[in-house]
């Protein structure tokens, strides 16, 4: 089946630092990888929708300043938190699309 | 209209019972219904998803029921078995899986052994 990874798994952070993710297609191209933040015990919330050679769409109440994204290539998505503060400390999932979304394993985030 | 409504939040079976999870929708445009499972510190993985032209699907001791007319939708999971204690989330999106996803909140199932 279709593999999706992210690196790292887990990372922590000091405030004020920038944060890099990311997230590849193990055996297959992905033109469009999704990015979610998950909350303990609540549900998956799209951040943004990566299109290969294009600009990441975001969703409503995301700031693109805040969570860069970048899917130079069809294996390759990174999101990157810049300037993280406390209260972006989550668990954040990507997803590639191949028919359907496969998920990668998420990263979770801490910022100190 | 976005939004899919899940319950029960949290759900306890006994061990070769059939654990049942509901989900419901609002926007008629939805075309596409996975359900996924996840465990602590791990990304979901699907388990099986339906498209409105049919009202059940099988795989296995998963089924999905669909009903389009009262736009709900429900996972069942027959001889439930400790380790398919998870979370559970519903979904939909326009388009067969392309397209943005909407998550359900979530039940967590426990199955007792």
């Amino acid at each position: 089946g279709a593999v999706v990874s992210q690196h790292p798994s887990w990372v922590i952070c000091k405030s004020g630092t920038s944060v890099k993710i990311e997230c590849r297609s193990l055996d297959f191209q992905a033109t469009t990888m999704f990015w979610y933040r998950q909350f303990p015990k609540q549900s998956l919330m799209l951040m943004a929708t990566s299109n290969e050679g294009s600009k990441a769409t975001y969703e409503q109440g995301v700031e693109k300043d805040k969570f860069l994204i970048n899917h130079a290539s069809l294996t390759l998505s990174t999101l990157t938190v810049t300037s993280a503060h406390p209260e972006d400390s989550s668990f954040y999932i990507c997803s590639a699309r191949a028919g359907v979304q496969y998920f990668g394993p998420g990263t979770r985030l801490t910022v100190t | 209209q976005q939004q899919v409504k899940q319950s029960p939040q949290s759900l306890i079976v006994q061990k070769g019972g059939i654990s049942i999870i509901n989900c419901a929708y609002e926007n008629t445009a939805f075309d596409y219904f996975p359900w996924y499972q996840q465990f602590p510190g791990k990304g979901p993985a699907l388990l099986i998803a339906i498209r409105p032209d049919v009202s059940e699907k099988k795989e296995g001791r998963f089924t999905i029921s669909f009903n389009k007319s009262a736009k709900q939708f429900s996972l069942h999971i027959m001889d439930s078995q400790p380790g398919d204690s998870a979370t559970y989330f519903c979904a939909a999106s326009q388009g067969w899986g392309a397209q943005k996803l909407v998550f359900g909140q979530g039940t967590r199932l426990t199955i007792n052994p």
